[in-house]
């Protein structure tokens, strides 16, 4: 069975600071990795998706993430957040019967 | 295209009232979702539907029914509810299977 464990349930940063959320998974096939943005009282939007092909994927907002097989890693990073990246952030696995499973969320804060 | 939309957008019920949330896309996508989202616990599949005619259990379907009613529509149903219903409920929808899900806005739910 498939599992994502999203490390952090909150990260605190400043403004123009880097952040990395990270993000584990565990899958019996092959997996399609997936992260979600959702902001306050939003439903999720995707950010990113990695399917196959170049292992580092990046958001059109300057986020990027890079699969990493032999850690099953799927981290989300951004080298200066803006106060508007504030959100609830979510990694999502494709697993056996081609259904999502998502982690528990990271809440990212940005303080100016 | 309006994309995921759902209705109601807030309900309060009380213990043993049943209600019908609405769900519809514009996507002409194959694939629809029910998840309720409870802090902490990221998103929980209650049911799904393949494609249009089937539907299928997730995770934590006690309490509800679902109904596929056309390409376009997928309903969630509380028949007798209950206060650990008590969630934020999303509807997604997807073109195959395993791939990335476009998400409604969700419907904030409390049973007293």
């Amino acid at each position: 069975a498939q599992s994502v464990t999203q490390l952090d349930s909150q990260v605190p940063v400043f403004e123009e600071a880097p952040v990395e959320l990270r993000c584990n998974y565990s899958s019996s096939v092959s997996v399609y990795l997936f992260w979600y943005v959702q902001y306050p009282n939003q439903g999720l939007q995707l950010l990113l998706k990695y399917l196959s092909g170049s292992t580092l994927v990046e958001s059109i907002n300057g986020f990027e993430a890079e699969f990493n097989k032999s850690q099953t890693s799927f981290h989300l990073r951004k080298p200066s957040v803006h106060i508007s990246d504030t959100a609830e952030y979510f990694c999502a696995v494709r697993g056996a019967g081609n259904m999502l499973t998502f982690g528990g969320g990271t809440r990212l804060m940005v303080k100016p | 295209n309006a994309g995921v939309t759902q209705t109601p957008k807030f309900q309060v019920l009380k213990t043993g009232q049943s209600m019908t949330l609405q769900c519809a896309q514009d996507m002409n996508h194959n694939s629809m979702y029910w998840y309720r989202q409870d802090p902490g616990m990221g998103l929980r599949l209650i049911y799904y539907s393949a494609s249009e005619g089937t539907t299928d259990k997730g995770e934590v379907p006690n309490g509800y029914n679902v109904s596929r009613l056309n390409k376009r529509e997928f309903s969630l149903r509380l028949e007798s509810a209950a206060p650990s219903q008590t969630s934020v409920y999303f509807c997604a929808s997807t073109r195959d299977r395993g791939r990335e899900q476009y998400f409604g806005p969700g419907t904030r739910l409390t049973v007293t």
